[in-house]
């Protein structure tokens, strides 16, 4: 059973454009959403989480939309950067039963200068 | 910063061996865990690890996997008897809580990749 799909499964964007990476979940019992970046050849970092009682968080360049009843949640990526370049993947947990992550595909994101 | 450290970073071995993989989690963490990631495909959820004991298992984590915190600072993961199939990264997570109160925020390690010839 997947627990979070993960849309695209890659992503070319211009530089200064605008990256969309979407997520949807079954599980209500999730209450913890975070995005990771990972670079080729190293472990998955935190870029940033959402908890369910905000429908949105922004940090930099940043921002993930949460839609409670949808059951969905996106990152946004303003003004992409060729650094930015990484696979991205969403994540949820539920600390009711052990906050282990069920992590999405990922999305391979090229960013072109 | 403190950082979740482990060893090695490859671990090449041959089928029906036994393979151990090291992590050091970040010191004042009180939960651990072990993903795997299979080349190109998504990062899955093997085991957590609590007080000393597992708190929650995937289908993964069958009879050959096991996990043991040795000596207060390592935590390990134990492959019995490796198959083909288990060559991946695996990675080692640490959190500091895990509650209503406090963001569940994983620090993941660089992994160490496991190939099983």
């Amino acid at each position: 059973q997947q627990q979070v799909k993960q849309s695209p499964q890659s992503l070319i964007v211009q530089k200064g454009g605008i990256s969309i990476i979407n997520c949807a979940y079954e599980n209500t019992a999730f209450d913890y959403f975070p995005w990771y970046q990972q670079f080729p050849g190293k472990g998955p970092a935190l870029l940033i989480a959402i908890r369910p009682d905000v429908s949105e968080k922004k940090e930099g360049r940043f921002t993930i939309s949460f839609n409670k009843s949808a059951k969905q949640f996106s990152l946004h990526i303003m003004d992409s950067q060729p650094g930015d370049s990484a696979t991205y993947f969403c994540a949820a947990s539920s600390s009711r039963t052990g906050n282990q992550f069920y992590f999405g595909t990922g999305t391979s994101l090229t960013v072109i200068p | 910063e403190p950082e979740v450290t482990q060893t090695p970073s490859h671990q090449v071995t041959q089928m029906g061996q036994e393979v151990i993989l090291r992590c050091v989690p970040i010191s004042n963490h009180l939960y651990f865990y072990w993903y795997r990631q299979i080349l190109g495909q998504k990062v899955e959820f093997l085991v957590s690890f609590y007080n000393n004991e597992i708190s929650e298992k995937s289908e993964i984590f069958d009879d050959q996997f096991s996990v043991e915190r040795p000596d207060g600072s390592n935590f390990t993961l134990k492959i019995r008897s490796t198959k083909l199939e288990d060559s991946a990264m695996y990675f080692c997570a640490s959190s500091e809580l895990a509650s209503l109160i406090s963001y569940n925020e994983q620090f993941f390690g660089p992994g160490t990749r496991l190939t099983v010839l």
